[in-house]
């Protein structure tokens, strides 16, 4: 049994570069949720897909945010031009899809991404 | 969107303490879950518990759905429960999890 998986773990890239990061889910979860953390706060909901459709985004992602699952089984993140502001956490969750929402979400480790 | 408090902040314990933490909600949730978040960030599922009681082992939590609350006991404390715990929550049919801004356990031995 393999819990929802991440990579890298770890990104240092300098301002302006374009970075992209992996999440695979539980096998069998068709729900999937990027988040990020700062330091010192709680996780905050970027977007989340069903199957391969993203089907909400948060005012946090940015145009040069965008995040694809593109035949319903792993994700991308990819953040182009970085700045500074963008180093935190990045954490993927996934669950499975029920008749309603209030499903338990599992997350990954994570990819702390540091922009110098 | 619904806030979510957790108190206290900060909590420091004697090894072998028993403890208790809160999450107070603004509005009515489908899902409440517990998490422990480690030294390496990863959050850990402690508990899902949209209402009612649940145990493992020295944890504990309960949900009181109707009063928007949820506490979390820790009991016999070890230098291991150390870390940051979060509480978050989602309301009906909004599919993401809103966090707290978490509670930061030491235990000292």
């Amino acid at each position: 049994d393999t819990g929802v998986s991440q990579d890298p773990r770890h990104k240092i890239t300098k301002r302006g570069q374009n970075v992209t990061f992996r999440c695979d889910p539980i096998s069998e979860h068709n729900r999937l949720y990027w988040y990020r953390q700062t330091l010192g706060q709680g996780p905050e909901f970027l977007t989340y897909f069903q199957n391969e459709a993203q089907l909400e985004k948060s005012r946090l992602l940015s145009d040069r945010f965008s995040a694809e699952r593109p035949k319903g089984s792993f994700s991308t993140l990819e953040i182009q031009r970085t700045e500074q502001g963008d180093s935190a956490m990045y954490l993927c969750a996934s669950s499975r899809a029920g008749l309603t929402s209030g499903i338990e979400q599992f997350f990954g480790p994570g990819t702390r991404l540091t922009v110098l | 969107g619904i806030q979510v408090e957790q108190s206290p902040p900060d909590l420091i314990l004697q090894e072998g303490a028993n403890s208790t933490l809160r999450c107070n909600f603004s509005d009515s949730v489908n899902n409440l879950q517990w998490f422990h978040q480690n030294p390496w960030g990863q959050l850990i599922n402690l508990f899902y518990i949209p209402s009612g009681t649940k145990q493992n082992g020295r944890l504990s939590a309960t949900t009181v759905a109707t009063e928007r609350y949820s506490l979390l006991y820790i009991s016999s404390s070890q230098t291991t429960d150390s870390g940051v715990y979060f509480c978050a929550v989602e309301l009906a049919n909004d599919y993401k999890l809103s966090f707290g801004a978490g509670t930061t356990v030491t235990v000292r031995a």
